[in-house]
C-alpha cells in the first residue's frame, strides 16, 4: 500500500521569504500523480500543484514550484516570495495511476505554514 | 463555474443519533469522494462514486456509514448511530475523469458528537 509521510508538522516563514516543505512517499507503482493542496482556515482544500510521475520537468505555478525526486521518492513545494495569504494547512497527495487501486489519492498529515509579518 | 457544494456547514448531534451530509459536485464531474478528516490529520476516503456506482467504499464502515449517489448527481452520507470517535470535518470532491486532474472539494461539514 502508499504512504504519504510530511515529516514537518508546523512550519514558520518571513514574509517575502522562500520556504520549502518536506514530503516522501512509498510506493512500489512505476507511474503515479503527486498534488499538494492547500487548506486554509475556511476548510475548503485548493489544489495548488501537480506532477507526473513520468515528467522529469519539475512543475512550476507562479510562486509555487517542486522538487521531484523520483528515485528518492521526495516530493517537496517551495513558496518564494511569501505572502499572508500563503498561511494554510499543506497536504501533500499521491494518485495511483492504475485501475487496481481505484486510481484513489492518499493524503499525507499535513504542515502547518506561518507567514510571519 | 459554481463549486463543491455542501451542508449543513456545521452539526451537533448526541452519540447513538443519526446525521446525514449532503453535496451537490460540479457540473460535469462523473467522480465524487468522500473523505473523512479528523482533527489534526490528512483526509480519509470513505467512498468513492464514478456517476452512480460505487468505486472504492473500504474504508468505509458500513455497519453505521452509508453513502448514495441517485442519478449521478448529488450525494447522501450518512452516519447511523453516531459515535464519538465520528467527530470529523466531512468533505466531498469531485474530479473530471483523467489523472492528472486535481479534485476540487467544497467547504465540508464539521460534525461534532457529544
Amino acid at each position: 500500500a502508499q504512504t504519504v509521510t510530511q515529516s514537518q508538522p508546523e512550519m514558520s516563514v518571513q514574509e517575502a521569504e522562500t520556504v520549502t516543505l518536506s514530503c516522501t512517499y512509498d510506493t512500489s507503482e512505476s507511474d503515479y500523480y503527486l498534488f499538494w493542496y492547500k487548506q486554509p482556515p475556511s476548510r475548503q482544500m485548493i489544489l495548488v500543484i501537480r506532477q507526473e510521475a513520468y515528467k522529469q520537468q519539475n512543475a512550476t505555478e507562479n510562486r509555487f514550484s517542486v522538487n521531484f525526486q523520483k528515485a528518492a521518492k521526495s516530493f517537496s513545494l517551495k513558496i518564494s516570495d511569501s505572502q499572508l495569504g500563503d498561511a494554510a494547512m499543506y497536504f501533500c497527495a499521491y494518485r495511483s495511476a492504475f485501475a487496481a487501486g481505484g486510481f484513489k489519492t492518499i493524503f499525507g498529515a499535513g504542515t502547518r505554514l506561518f507567514v510571519k509579518a | 463555474e459554481a463549486g463543491v457544494a455542501q451542508s449543513p456547514r456545521y452539526k451537533i448531534i448526541e452519540k447513538r443519533q443519526s446525521v446525514a451530509f449532503w453535496c451537490n459536485p460540479i457540473s460535469g464531474h462523473a467522480t465524487l469522494y468522500w473523505y473523512q478528516q479528523i482533527l489534526g490529520q490528512g483526509p480519509k476516503l470513505l467512498i468513492q462514486f464514478q456517476n452512480n456506482g460505487v468505486v472504492d467504499d473500504s474504508q468505509l464502515p458500513k455497519d453505521r456509514f452509508s453513502a448514495e449517489r441517485l442519478k449521478g448527481v448529488d450525494s447522501t452520507l450518512k452516519i447511523q448511530p453516531a459515535k464519538l470517535e465520528d467527530s470529523a470535518v466531512y468533505l466531498c470532491a469531485s474530479s473530471l475523469p483523467g489523472l492528472n486532474y486535481g479534485y476540487t472539494f467544497g467547504s465540508g461539514t464539521r460534525l461534532t458528537v457529544v
